[in-house]
């Protein structure tokens, strides 16, 4: 299984942008990555995944190192309701899919 | 439409004694996981079923564990007896169960146990 980094607590003032770095430099060319967050006493819930290009949705975009040893989650404009662990996890595309999570990031961010 | 539903969302009881959990997942969904968070960790998974069939249960500790998932819906997780180290929230998730799509996983609130 690929191993991710991440760093374990980041700090951001509301109303500014966001950038997430994860490192994983064992992927493999088919996985996937996959980008969870978790708000306190919740549930893990999915933000945003892509293989090569980067990737825009309404919560989040997600820059992947053209190398692929990393990427990068951008929260554009952070909010309180942002605060959370953040997690990068590969999944592969074939065959036994399964999310490996890490400890994540910390993300808190000040009013 | 309803998420992932689990209960009880709190437990707590005695070492050696058994305990379960249940999940009814997002309706339709044919793949269903169970995962086990420690504290300050990220969840680590248990089990999953791809409708009744448990299709990877290598993390699964079998000596006092159980899963089951009749009918291909609702599923209950089992621990008998109880140890002290299995204190964690129990999360279920699940997913469409679309073969070699990538797939978002649905996850409810979790039950928390303690084991004293």
């Amino acid at each position: 299984d690929a191993k991710t980094t991440q760093p374990n607590s980041m700090e951001s003032n509301e109303e500014e942008p966001v950038h997430l770095p994860c490192n994983h430099s064992t992927i493999s060319g088919t996985d996937y990555i996959h980008w969870y967050r978790q708000l306190p006493s919740q549930g893990p819930e999915y933000v945003i995944h892509g293989l090569t290009s980067n990737v825009n949705n309404r919560m989040a975009s997600l820059a992947i190192a053209e190398d692929r040893k990393s990427s990068t989650l951008i929260l554009h404009r952070a909010t309180l309701r942002d605060a959370a662990v953040y997690y990068c996890t590969p999944l592969s595309n074939f065959g036994n899919e399964k999310l490996t999570f890490g400890t994540g990031t910390r993300l808190t961010i000040i009013p | 439409e309803a998420g992932v539903v689990q209960s009880p969302r709190y437990k707590i009881i005695e070492k050696k004694q058994p305990v379960a959990f249940w999940c009814n997942p997002i309706s339709g969904h044919n793949t269903l996981y169970w995962y086990r968070q420690n504290l300050g960790q990220g969840p680590e998974l248990l089990i999953r079923y791809e409708n009744e069939e448990a299709v990877d249960d290598s993390q699964l500790p079998k000596d006092r564990f159980s899963a089951e998932r009749l009918k291909g819906v609702d599923s209950t997780l089992k621990i008998q007896p109880a140890e002290l180290g299995d204190s964690a929230v129990y999360l279920c998730a699940s997913s469409p169960g679309l073969a070699g799509r990538q797939e978002t996983q649905y996850f409810g609130p979790g039950t928390r146990l303690l084991v004293l």
